[in-house]
């Protein structure tokens, strides 16, 4: 399977701050990127997508950053308020692939108020 | 509009008993998911089904079974379970294709003892 890994477990940061959680992918096929929000107790829920002829794409407060080069996706939530307490998963479309979605173990984002 | 359904939200099985987790999704969506969620860990992908009528192995098939019984309903069927198969287990659908965004249902929290 694909390797989609996230560097950081746990990230706190201050209500207000801005939030950047990073992911890298293994394969330089990959066309296809999604970031997910998942509460406790819920399922994920889709937060913003990225092809891989893009390199920037903004959402409502979230941006997402894909450098090919270095096979890294990241994503940026500005203003990061208490209710974006979550663990964050980067999903990876298996190329040429869109049904098939390889997640990393996920972020926890704990937001101080 | 209900969105992803999942049934049971919780279930306690003995080893080697079998199950049915049943989810349906009123979205009129072509492909259906079936995901484990181990504790800490991504979404690992144990079937899915691009279509009515069709269904594929995903990462992690063994000890599962599938049946797409129409186009709103996807099932996933544990014949003889074992205690490797605790879990969270998550329905998603969506259009199939990027852009689309997947639903995830809430989740069905299963323990085989």
């Amino acid at each position: 399977g694909e390797s989609v890994g996230l560097h950081l477990p746990t990230l706190s940061v201050q209500e207000g701050d801005n939030s950047i959680i990073n992911c890298a992918y293994s394969n330089s096929a990959s066309d296809y990127f999604i970031w997910y929000k998942q509460e406790s107790g819920k399922g994920p829920q889709f937060i913003i997508d990225i092809r891989s002829n893009m390199d920037k794409r903004q959402g409502q407060r979230v941006t997402v950053l894909l450098n090919k080069t270095v096979k890294h996706l990241s994503l940026q939530i500005a203003a990061t308020q208490p209710g974006d307490s979550a663990v964050y998963f980067c999903a990876e479309a298996e190329p040429y692939n869109f049904n098939k979605f390889y997640f990393g173990s996920g972020t926890k984002l704990n937001v101080k108020p | 509009n209900a969105g992803v359904t999942q049934t049971p939200k919780f279930q306690v099985l003995k080893t080697g008993q079998s199950m049915t987790l049943q989810c349906a999704q009123d979205m009129n969506h072509n492909s259906m998911y079936w995901y484990r969620q181990d504790p800490g860990m991504g979404l690992r992908l144990i079937y899915y089904s691009a279509s009515e009528g069709t269904t594929d192995k995903g990462e992690v098939p063994n000890g599962y079974n599938v049946s797409r019984l129409n186009k709103r309903e996807f099932s996933l069927r544990l014949e003889s379970a074992a205690p490797s198969q605790t879990s969270v287990y998550f329905c998603a659908s969506t259009r199939t294709g990027a852009g689309n965004t997947i639903y995830f249902g809430e989740g069905s929290w299963l323990t085989v003892v």
